[in-house]
């Protein structure tokens, strides 16, 4: 079974450009999960869609935001980019059978972000 | 903000040694998880605890999930040196009976095991 696979490994901007990255889920997940891995702070929390929708969002500005696709593929857009976007990002994929599922969390290897 | 102390933040330990790390919060978690990750890889998910009390194993490693529910902890049994890495604890808080599909992390522990 192929696990959640992330687009592209790397990726290069500079300062106020805009950053496409791209995720597919684990098959059969319905959920996929962004999360930002900043040297020094560990993983943070960005957004959450499940079924096509957003569900919930971390503590990050507007100017972050995302889509899934009815394959449940999904996409994560970053405008107006900064220095400090300079990251790791995470994609995770799980099950949510429910609202009070817990389900596992099922990460890809990331998209490295280096903004010059 | 929601936070999760883990330590110790780094571990350096001889091949065959035992290792324990924890993760506390004064927050109640209704789920935790242990993540493993290697450099340029993602976190790859070790063990999944999911009621208070609960022990659970994954051969040489196994997880406690605390009673009150504010902690958790990692014990590795008889390190080898593919155990080095950076170990990361993750939970979900309890906020009713919702999920908000949100994962915090501790800040992780990094292993170095010596042959």
């Amino acid at each position: 079974e192929a696990g959640v696979t992330q687009s592209p490994t790397h990726l290069i901007k500079t300062r106020g450009q805009q950053a496409t990255l791209r995720c597919s889920p684990i098959s059969g997940h319905t959920s996929v999960y962004w999360y930002q891995q900043a040297l020094g702070l560990g993983l943070q929390f960005l957004l959450w869609y499940d079924e096509g929708e957003e569900r919930n969002r971390g503590n990050f500005p507007p100017r972050f935001s995302g889509r899934q696709f009815p394959n449940y593929s999904s996409e994560l857009n970053v405008n107006a980019l900064e220095l400090e976007d300079s990251a790791l990002y995470l994609c995770a994929s799980s099950l949510v059978r429910d609202s009070v599922s817990n389900q596992p969390q099922h990460f890809g290897d990331g998209t490295r972000l280096s903004i010059l | 903000g929601q936070q999760l102390n883990q330590s110790p933040q780094s571990m350096f330990i001889q091949e065959g040694e035992d290792v324990s790390m924890n993760c506390t919060s004064s927050s109640i978690f209704n789920t935790w998880l242990w993540y493993k990750q290697d450099p340029g890889e993602g976190p790859v998910l070790l063990i999944a605890l999911y009621k208070a009390g609960e022990l659970t194993s994954n051969g040489r490693l196994t997880a406690q999930f605390g009673i009150t529910r504010k902690d958790s902890f990692l014990n590795i049994s008889a390190s080898i040196p593919s155990d080095v890495g950076i170990y990361f604890c993750a939970g979900r808080i309890a906020i009713g009976s919702s999920n908000t599909g949100k994962l915090i992390f501790g800040q992780g522990t990094t292993l170095q095991v010596k042959p």
